[in-house]
């Protein structure tokens, strides 16, 4: 089967750094997604790696080892707005075209 | 620049009613795609649509119809509404099962 694995709940200060790991096993791998969401809201995408190493987009950053079938998500100088639920996503095959396999989701709250 | 449009934001279905759910894009993106959102399950994919003409089953199709009316929209049938069917459902669109993919607001559908 196809999994995918990060932690439930994350805590952190504001102003803080914490990492966000996200562990896969998937077949026809083509990438790691990111995606927030609000409570309430819509998933909104972060970010995406397809090669090894580390993608940064302001205070976040994305990291994957292929290899290891391994990625991270870091965010950095934590605000309060940051507090949301963290997926990641793993780009497979499917048939002719391709899908998302999705993680179950990190809860982060920032706290004062 | 409206993005991802869902219709309606909430429903309240007794069992056996059906109901349609409207999803409409307007970034000319050739993929789309139905998920469902449970507490502590995740994202997962119900049907999804390669390109305009194709849809093809996900994760959890079973109770659920789709079609892809044209190359902007998708909608969802539950044709026999089930108290198992009560979820946020989600619409998401991409250029060509990339990963960047765009979501609707959703929809909050609650069977009684």
């Amino acid at each position: 089967g196809q999994s995918l694995e990060q932690p439930s709940e994350v805590t952190a200060v504001e102003g803080a750094i914490v990492q966000i790991n996200c562990t896969y096993q998937t077949s026809g791998f083509y990438g790691l997604s990111w995606y927030q969401q609000h409570d309430g809201g819509a998933p909104t995408f972060l970010s995406y790696n397809a090669l090894d190493g580390l993608e940064e987009t302001g205070r976040f950053s994305s990291f994957l080892s292929r290899s290891d079938s391994y990625g991270y998500l870091l965010l950095q100088e934590l605000q309060m707005k940051d507090s949301a639920s963290y997926f990641c996503a793993v780009r497979v095959n499917a048939g002719n075209n391709r899908k998302l396999i999705w993680g179950l989701g990190t809860s982060l709250a920032v706290n004062p | 620049n409206a993005g991802v449009t869902q219709t309606p934001k909430f429903q309240v279905l007794k069992t056996g009613q059906s109901m349609t759910l409207q999803c409409a894009q307007d970034m000319n993106h050739n993929s789309m795609y139905w998920y469902r959102q449970d507490p502590g399950m995740g994202l997962r994919l119900i049907y999804y649509s390669a390109s305009e003409g194709t849809t093809d089953k996900g994760e959890v199709p079973n109770g659920y119809n789709v079609s892809r009316l044209n190359k902007r929209e998708f909608s969802l049938r539950l044709e026999s509404a089930a108290p198992s069917q009560t979820s946020v459902y989600f619409c998401a669109s991409s250029p060509t099962g990339e990963y960047g993919y765009t979501f609707g607001s959703g929809t909050r559908l609650t069977v009684v």
